[in-house]
């Protein structure tokens, strides 16, 4: 099991340029989620995907789209880039039933972290 | 709105020494998860809290959780230099398909 992948894991963009961010999870889960991280900010939610065929907005979804392909992938698109959404950013999958004594844990993508010019 | 705040942001200590983070949130929530992060690299689930008075230890890290007071603590037993880290609190909302809020974090430095 690979768990949660990201691609790509560093970008560079210049302003207005667009770009996807791909997430996958091969643990066969249902809900799917893309967080950014900021200095000092915590993680915030920016869209999730509840089941395959939903998505809905989280706390910061000004400025992206997301796309659930399928079950196994959740993408995450910047149309126009901007200087503010230089962040890292973290896809991450959940595990809705009792595992070995974990309960709804979520796991994380290993990041991906984008600059914009 | 569901708002979590954690202290302290910065936290240095001694090898050997005990110390408890707090994790303070503002309305009701379903579950607590803290989370630890190391530099450069991706979040480690610790610990899920489910409810009230949930103790969970491991090594040298005891979380707990008291709803009624919507508080969390991680306390720290007799610190190691492998725990430096960065320790994250997050809340999720109720009925809110796991939509994590997260305190800023906080920076735990473990000097020898």
């Amino acid at each position: 099991n690979a768990g949660v992948t990201q691609t790509p894991k560093f970008q560079v963009l210049k302003t207005g340029q667009s770009m996807t961010l791909q997430c996958a999870q091969d643990m066969n889960h249902n809900s799917m989620y893309w967080y950014r991280q900021d200095p000092g900010m915590g993680l915030r939610l920016i869209y999730y995907s509840a089941s395959e065929g939903t998505t809905d907005k989280g706390e910061v979804p000004n400025g992206y789209n997301v796309s659930r392909l399928n079950k196994r992938e959740f993408s995450l698109r910047l149309e126009s880039a901007a200087p503010s959404q230089t962040s890292v950013y973290f896809c991450a999958s959940i595990l809705f039933h009792t595992l070995g004594g974990r309960y709804n844990e979520q796991f994380f993508g290993p990041g991906t972290r984008l600059t914009v010019l | 709105e569901l708002k979590v705040e954690q202290n302290p942001l910065f936290l240095s200590m001694q090898e050997g020494k005990n110390y408890t983070i707090y994790c303070n949130y503002s309305t009701t929530s379903d579950r607590l998860y803290w989370y630890r992060q190391d530099p450069g690299k991706s979040l480690e689930s610790l610990f899920v809290l489910l409810s009230n008075g949930a103790v969970k230890q491991e090594g040298r890290l005891m979380a707990s959780l008291d709803t009624k007071a919507r508080l969390s603590t991680l306390h720290i037993t007799a610190a190691v230099h492998d725990l430096s880290a960065t320790y994250f609190c997050a809340v999720s909302k109720v009925g809110g398909s796991e939509k994590l809020v997260f305190g800023k974090g906080t920076k735990l430095t473990v000097n020898p």
